[in-house]
């Protein structure tokens, strides 16, 4: 079985600061993890994905996620908040092993609100 | 390139009522996804569709049924509505190119059962 935590509810940081928010997983295999955003009233939008390689990624909007093995965990990052980002960020992950149906495995999502 | 598109937008039912949620996706992608989003739940996998002609249950299948129309399209269908079916409802796809592995979202239904 394959699941995903993300251990806090709400994320609030100052516009320019950095942010973090936090996500750790389980799976049998390798991981294949993802994290989407969902602004208001709107569908899961992609960020960025690890399948494999550098375990520093790079996706849309200058967001970035480090894969670490030891700790199980894939931390979604900005150097630098946008109100903009203002939204739910969901973590996902799939078991790399999986056959055919490719399920994702989501978590609950943390809501990020960058205060001016 | 519209991508994932879904209809209706938004519904009111009342309980006991059908109806049929549409999905179609202009991307060539062989696997189609429903989804269920409930506050403090995340995303929860009702059914999928790993290719045309063929459907499997996700983590929570009752109350619904899915049909796999053809590559394009992937209906979700509430044979008598629940109050507990009170939600929103995405459609996903993801295509079949090695290493793609990402799932493509539609704009959701939300839905009310009364």
């Amino acid at each position: 079985a394959q699941s995903v935590a993300q251990p806090e509810d709400q994320v609030n940081v100052a516009e320019g600061n950095p942010l973090t928010v936090k996500c750790t997983y389980s799976v049998s295999g390798n991981p294949y993890l993802f994290w989407y955003v969902q602004y208001p009233n709107r569908g899961l939008q992609f960020l960025l994905k690890y399948i494999t390689g550098d375990n520093l990624v790079k996706g849309s909007y200058g967001f970035e996620a480090e894969f670490n093995e030891s700790q199980t965990s894939f931390h979604l990052k900005k150097p630098s908040a946008l109100v903009s980002d203002s939204a739910l960020y969901f973590c996902a992950v799939r078991d790399a092993a999986g056959a055919g149906s490719y399920q994702l495995t989501f978590g609950k999502g943390t809501k990020l609100s960058v205060i001016p | 390139n519209a991508g994932v598109t879904q209809t209706p937008k938004f519904q009111v039912l009342k309980t006991g009522q059908s109806m049929t949620l549409q999905c179609a996706q202009d991307m060539n992608h062989n696997s189609m996804y429903w989804y269920r989003q409930d506050p403090g739940m995340g995303l929860r996998l009702i059914y999928y569709s790993a290719s045309e002609g063929t459907t499997d249950k996700g983590e929570v299948p009752n109350g619904y049924n899915v049909s796999r129309l053809n590559k394009r399209e992937f209906s979700l269908r509430l044979e008598s509505a629940a109050p507990s079916q009170t939600s929103v409802y995405f459609c996903a796809s993801r295509g079949l190119a090695k290493h793609t592995d990402t799932q493509y979202f539609g704009p959701g239904t939300r839905l009310t059962v009364l």
